[in-house]
Parts: C-alpha cells; sequence; structure tokens
C-alpha cells in the first residue's frame, strides 16, 4: 500500500520569501507519480506540479518546483517569491502504475500562511 | 469549458435519509473517483471507477454507494448506514497513466442535522 506523509500541519512565511513544504512517500512500487495540490479556502483542488519516478530532473513550473530525492523517498515543493494569494492548504499525492488507473493517495496536508 | 461539475454545492439533510450527490465530467475521461474530506484530514478514497460499469471500494466505502451507467457521470449516494456523513466531498477524474493529473470538481459540503 502507498502512504503519503506531510509532517508540518502549519507553516508561516513571509511574503517574497522561499518556502519548502515537506512530503515523504512510502511505496514498494517502481513506477509511481507524485502531485501537489493547493486548496484554497474556496475548497476547490487546483493541480500544481507533478514528477514521475523515472524523471531525473525536477519539475518546475513557475513559481513552484518538485525537489524529487528517490533515495530518501522525499518530493519536497518549493514555493518561490510567495505571494499572499499562495495562502491556502497544500496536499502532497502519489499514484501508482499497478493495473490500470489507481486513485491518488493523499497526505494530510499543510496549511501554508504567507504573512505581509 | 470542458471540467467537471458537482451539484450542489451545499446539502442539509435529516439525519436517517439517503442522500444522493451528483458529479458531471465532459472531459472524456474514464476514470472518476470520489473522495471525502474531514477537517484537519487530507482527502480520503471512498470510490473509485476506472470505466463504464464497473468501480471498486476505496478505504472508506462503507455506508456510500455508486453507480456508473455514463462515462461522464458517477453519483454518490450517502446511505443512512454512513454513521458521520457531515463532510466536504469531491469528485475527481482523470485520464489513463501513473503520470495523468486529477480533475477536481468544486465539492459538495453535505451537513446531516
Amino acid at each position: 500500500a502507498q502512504k503519503i506523509t506531510q509532517t508540518q500541519p502549519g507553516m508561516f512565511v513571509q511574503e517574497k520569501e522561499a518556502v519548502t513544504l515537506d512530503c515523504t512517500y512510502d511505496t514498494s512500487d517502481q513506477s509511481y507519480g507524485l502531485f501537489w495540490y493547493k486548496q484554497p479556502s474556496s475548497g476547490e483542488m487546483i493541480f500544481l506540479i507533478y514528477q514521475g519516478s523515472y524523471d531525473e530532473q525536477n519539475a518546475t513550473e513557475g513559481r513552484y518546483s518538485l525537489n524529487f530525492q528517490k533515495a530518501r523517498k522525499s518530493a519536497n515543493l518549493v514555493i518561490s517569491a510567495s505571494q499572499l494569494g499562495d495562502s491556502a492548504m497544500y496536499f502532497c499525492a502519489m499514484r501508482v502504475e499497478v493495473g490500470g488507473n489507481t486513485p491518488l493517495v493523499f497526505g494530510k496536508g499543510t496549511r501554508l500562511s504567507v504573512i505581509a | 469549458d470542458g471540467g467537471i461539475t458537482q451539484s450542489p454545492k451545499y446539502l442539509f439533510r435529516k439525519e436517517g435519509q439517503n442522500v444522493t450527490l451528483s458529479c458531471e465530467q465532459n472531459l472524456n475521461h474514464d476514470a472518476m473517483y470520489w473522495y471525502r474530506q474531514d477537517p484537519g484530514q487530507g482527502l480520503r478514497l471512498i470510490y473509485y471507477s476506472q470505466i463504464v460499469n464497473d468501480f471498486q471500494k476505496g478505504d472508506i466505502a462503507e455506508g456510500y454507494s455508486v453507480s456508473r451507467e455514463k462515462k461522464e457521470s458517477f453519483p454518490l449516494t450517502v446511505t443512512s448506514a454512513q454513521k458521520n456523513p457531515t463532510a466536504f466531498y469531491l469528485c475527481a477524474s482523470s485520464l489513463t497513466g501513473v503520470l495523468a493529473e486529477a480533475f477536481f470538481g468544486q465539492g459538495t459540503r453535505l451537513t446531516v442535522v
């Protein structure tokens, strides 16, 4: 079974600073994908970035980058130049490639608060 | 615009009543999912469907039922057997593949009184 662990229930960051949200995962499968989602107070889930287990380079999407360390089984999200609009819940998730379309497994999330 | 539509956004029901949450997608995705979210918790999987007329139980399927008669639709029924149904429910869909992102609806907040 897969498991995602997010050890930071809440984080604070100053506006314009960078912040790292931690995520560790556990799986015995070799092929898997790692995802980050943002959930504002409105409740919608917004996809941010993904990384494949066979990708050698870290994924980047604008101000978001995924620091993928396979040996440590970690997939931390780095947000550069934080903005007030980045205040939200952030969820790390994974999917393994076993028998078709397996569902995403989510961590419990980290609440990020950006301070002006 | 393509996307996933959940309705209603807010739902109130009396204890002991069954209630059905709607989820429709026009993204032509084969797979659809239902998650439940409680305060301070992540998303927990209730049911998922990889193809029409087929679905599998997730981690917390007890007290819930689903159907997948059409590719576009995956309704969730919260039955009276669900002991604590008050929660935020999210529906999602995706293409096939380990790197396929899931697209989510805006959620339904169910309150049972």
